[in-house]
């Protein structure tokens, strides 16, 4: 069974402090990696697909990584308004769904 | 606004009743997912329908049941509620039948409460 561990749960930040979340991921058959942002009250939001290890994508001050046992989101210079729970997901063998982490909650003190 | 659309957002209710959560897909999205949210157990998939067919199962309960109809829509039928069935219930679209893109468009959610 797919498996996906993000850590830590929770993560505070001082505004400007950079940090990373991270997301361990044991699967058959890795398809994709996927970044989410999910808002207090709102439906997840995607952010990022990396497929193969050694694959970087970046938006503003976020910016993932993969390797063939997991991947960080690296954020940098962080903002009040980075502040939301980020999922990781991935999407292996033959099946369609994705199998989400529980997410890492992240606020940025201003 | 992801154009998911989802009813009704908040809804309570009795154990042992049923309930139906309704889903509107981005238009020209053919794939409808459910999932199911709770503080324990994070985003858990629930189904997937490709216009009009099963297409995946997950931990679905046998409970629930759902269906996508011809114009796309989709509803979550619970019944026989429990307590635990007290979670946030997210539709997803995407125009594909594979989640190889992973970029799903989810809703804002039904949040359900049993009492």
């Amino acid at each position: 069974e797919d498996q996906v561990t993000q850590s830590p749960e929770a993560l505070r930040l001082q505004e400007g402090e950079s940090s990373s979340l991270n997301c361990s991921y044991t699967v058959s058959g890795l398809r994709g990696l996927f970044w989410y942002r999910q808002d207090p009250g709102k439906g997840p939001e995607f952010l990022f697909t990396l497929y193969s290890a050694g694959e970087e994508k970046e938006k503003e001050r976020l910016k993932a990584t993969l390797t063939k046992k997991e991947s960080f989101l690296h954020i940098t210079a962080p903002k009040p308004e980075d502040s939301a729970t980020y999922l990781c997901a991935v999407h292996a063998g033959a099946n369609s769904k994705l199998t989400f982490g529980k997410g890492i909650t992240l606020s940025v003190r201003p | 606004d992801s154009g998911v659309t989802q009813t009704p957002k908040h809804l309570i209710t009795a154990t042992g009743q049923r309930v139906t959560l309704r889903c509107s897909p981005r238009s020209g999205d053919l794939s409808v997912y459910w999932y199911q949210q709770s503080l324990d157990q994070g985003l858990q998939f629930l189904i997937q329908y490709y216009n009009g067919e099963e297409r995946a199962k997950g931990n679905i309960l046998e409970r629930f049941s759902a269906q996508q109809f011809p114009d796309l829509h989709s509803e979550l039928n619970l019944s026989s509620l429990e307590l635990g069935d007290s979670a946030l219930y997210f539709c997803a679209s995407s125009p594909r039948h594979g989640g190889n893109t992973g970029e799903l468009f989810f809703g804002e959610g039904s949040r359900l409460t049993v009492l």
